[in-house]
């Protein structure tokens, strides 16, 4: 057990540019959920993934959002058109899905993506 | 829809003496409730969690924590905090048959030498 990775640690980029985060959950954990925390708040909840499929999206995720897990396995969230208010970082979380109301479940948490849009 | 308030956003206390970190929520069905904890560039880590029985719940590294339904409180304790503890602190709750979890704003725990 290796932990949830995120790619990149950091990037930075220019207003207008797309930008792509890549992150890898715990094997064999079927919920994969990402968050994005801001300076001086907690993490805000923006979709959720029980193995491929996206059951969950929060009103924050703008149509400039958009998260993929093609095989159940990574999940990557790009944010198309950057704003600087877009800059935040970006966590990613996994669950092994075996609480039957998964709400109990136990998130395990990545490092982070810090995004920094100029 | 739930919510949760921590607060105070920093918390100083010399090390060896007690702390307890405050979090209160809202919600309007039964909820699950967590304390997670975020040392500096490293990722959350849950710490205890709430989902039934005894009030009383003991997690990781000596810490505690008591669900108090009337008053809507889950405080986090710990009797004589060591240096290591410095870090922030985030009470989340999560309710019955949803996925998601709502975070406080987060209690950053200074303990001074």
């Amino acid at each position: 057990d290796t932990g949830v990775s995120q790619d990149p640690r950091h990037k930075i980029t220019k207003r207008g540019q797309n930008v792509t985060f890549r992150c890898d959950p715990i094997s064999e954990h079927n919920r994969l959920y990402w968050y994005r925390q801001t300076l001086g708040q907690g993490p805000e909840f923006l979709t959720y993934f029980q193995n491929e499929a996206q059951l969950e999206k929060s009103r924050l995720l703008s149509d400039r959002f958009s998260a993929e897990r093609p095989k159940g396995s990574f999940s990557t969230l790009e944010i198309q058109r950057t704003e600087q208010g877009d800059s935040a970082m970006y966590l990613c979380a996994s669950s092994p899905g075996t609480s039957g109301g998964s709400a109990a479940d136990t998130q395990y948490f990545g490092p982070g993506t810090r995004l920094t849009v100029l | 829809a739930q919510s949760v308030t921590q607060l105070d956003s920093q918390v100083p206390v010399f090390e060896e003496a007690p702390v307890e970190l405050r979090c209160n929520y809202s919600s309007s069905v039964s909820v699950y409730l967590f304390w997670y904890v975020q040392y500096p560039n490293q990722g959350l880590q849950l710490l205890l969690k709430y989902l039934s029985g005894s009030t009383l719940v003991k997690g990781i590294n000596g810490f505690e924590a008591e669900f108090n339904k009337s008053q809507t409180s889950f405080h986090l304790r710990k009797p004589s905090v060591h240096i290591s503890d410095t870090a922030e602190y985030f009470c989340a709750v999560s309710a019955g048959g949803y996925q998601k979890v709502t975070f406080g704003t987060g209690t950053k725990l200074q303990v001074i030498p």
